[in-house]
């Protein structure tokens, strides 16, 4: 597609349960990146990958977030063991890698986690 | 480290006013700037860049100028719409693949 594709777009699920969201990127973009974004707050950097690596985990918040990519493509972000203050929309952004001084991220819409 | 500050929120202006966000940031070296948009339930979208001090990044009738001696990336619109109603993202990028994005500022323009 043209833009970064993210699924679901709304997702409402129950304290304890696992959840796993989607992102697919524009095509040929080898970086991704995926974001929590809290209400009222700005963004918080979770993971950042080049290709199907993730040099950079710093930014989960717990052993209970993991991710990967595969095929240098889609990624999934997992959840497991959901508490309420997961409750946010994750966000997700490709770009073209390399030097990002010159490589600007294209962000998805979004999936907005409710945990009751 | 590397940060970004934003003026805080929310703005609140009438149609056709004048607006600035102010964004300063904190580097070593010379970062590329960036400012980005959030619509309502949308994912932000790239509004501007600028890459070397004096540069000045526009688009949409948003302008914003890369001043290295004040380290600052402030965004200025002449006449805003309702339309323009969205939070605005200063971010920072040093050649890594790392970007640092302020918190956000929520600007409200009313008819």
């Amino acid at each position: 597609g043209a833009g970064v594709s993210q699924s679901p777009s709304n997702k409402v699920t129950e304290k304890g349960k696992d959840v796993e969201l989607r992102c697919d990127p524009i095509s040929g973009h080898t970086a991704l990146y995926w974001y929590r974004q809290s209400l009222g707050q700005g963004l918080e950097f979770l993971i950042y990958f080049q290709g199907n690596s993730a040099p950079d985990k710093s930014g989960l918040p717990s052993d209970r977030f993991s991710a990967e990519r595969t095929g240098g493509s889609v990624s999934t972000l997992t959840i497991q063991r959901t508490q309420q203050e997961d409750s946010a929309v994750y966000l997700c952004a490709s770009s073209l890698g390399g030097q990002a001084l010159s490589s600007p991220q294209h962000f998805g819409d979004g999936t907005r986690l409710s945990i009751l | 480290g590397n940060s970004v500050t934003q003026m805080e929120g929310p703005v609140t202006l009438s149609e056709e006013a004048f607006l600035t966000i102010n964004c300063t940031y904190t580097a070593t070296g010379y970062p590329s700037l960036f400012w980005y948009v959030q619509y309502p339930g949308e994912g932000l979208q790239l509004l501007l860049k600028a890459t070397k001090a004096d540069d000045k990044g526009s688009n949409k009738g948003f302008e914003a100028t890369y001043r290295k001696e004040t380290t600052s990336f402030h965004l200025e619109k002449g006449s805003v719409q309702v339309s323009d109603s969205a939070v605005y993202f200063c971010a920072q990028t040093s050649g890594t693949y790392k970007y640092i994005f302020g918190t956000g500022t929520r600007l409200k323009v009313l008819a």
